[in-house]
């Protein structure tokens, strides 16, 4: 079984703090990785996605990933507490589809 | 306005009862997906079509049929069979590249109750 792994939170930042988000992945031979952020009712939407060792910035977002200790981690610096969401880690294995985590909660404290 | 639309946003199913939930894209992706989502868990695949008339079996087809005579079109059926169908059930699309790296669009949704 291909797991995802992400700790279910929630994990809790005051405004302005950078919030960092983890994720850990089995299947060595995973190629893409994706950040999507879902808030409560709602359908998924992209935030970051990430294909090669190291970092990749876009505006407050920072996806860091870490093929050889299978990690791949998201950091949002300046939160906001529009940022409260449920964050989702999804790998694409072989093949086509994606595996997501359960999330993790983010709460964004004024 | 490019995108994928689902509908309806809630649907009510009886027991014994098929229901279908539609699913269309104009953004000219050929790959389309189904997920189900149960609270507090992850996204699970149901059903992918990567092309018009074909698709796969995801990791809980059983109790769903799926269907794929148009690019823009990929409607779900959860059929009786389908003990536990309370979810919320979620559209994606994406450009079909051979190597993988598709990045998926998720359509708004619908969330399916049972009577």
């Amino acid at each position: 079984q291909k797991e995802v792994e992400q700790n279910s939170g929630p994990l809790s930042v005051p405004e302005g703090a950078i919030a960092s988000l983890n994720c850990t992945y089995s299947d060595r031979v995973s190629q893409s990785f994706f950040w999507y952020r879902q808030y409560s009712g709602k359908s998924p939407e992209l935030i970051m996605s990430i294909y090669s060792n190291g970092d990749k910035e876009d505006g407050r977002f920072t996806a860091q990933l870490n093929k050889a200790s299978q990690y791949v981690s998201l950091l949002i610096r300046d939160s906001q507490p529009s940022d409260s969401a449920t964050y989702l880690c999804a790998v694409l294995n072989s093949g086509y589809a994606l595996n997501f985590g359960k999330g993790t909660s983010l709460l964004v404290t004024p | 306005d490019g995108g994928i639309t689902q509908s309806p946003k809630y649907l009510f199913r009886k027991e014994g009862q098929n229901v279908t939930l539609s699913c269309e894209q104009n953004l000219n992706h050929d790959a389309m997906y189904w997920y189900r989502q149960d609270p507090g868990q992850g996204l699970r695949l149901i059903y992918y079509s990567q092309i018009v008339n074909d698709f796969q079996k995801g990791d809980i087809a059983e109790g769903y049929s799926v269907s794929r005579e148009k690019k823009e079109s990929f409607p779900l059926t959860v059929t009786s069979a389908q003990k536990n169908p309370t979810a919320f059930y979620l559209c994606a699309s994406s450009i079909r590249r051979l190597a993988g790296g598709q990045t998926q669009y998720f359509g708004p949704g619908t969330r399916l109750l049972v009577l």
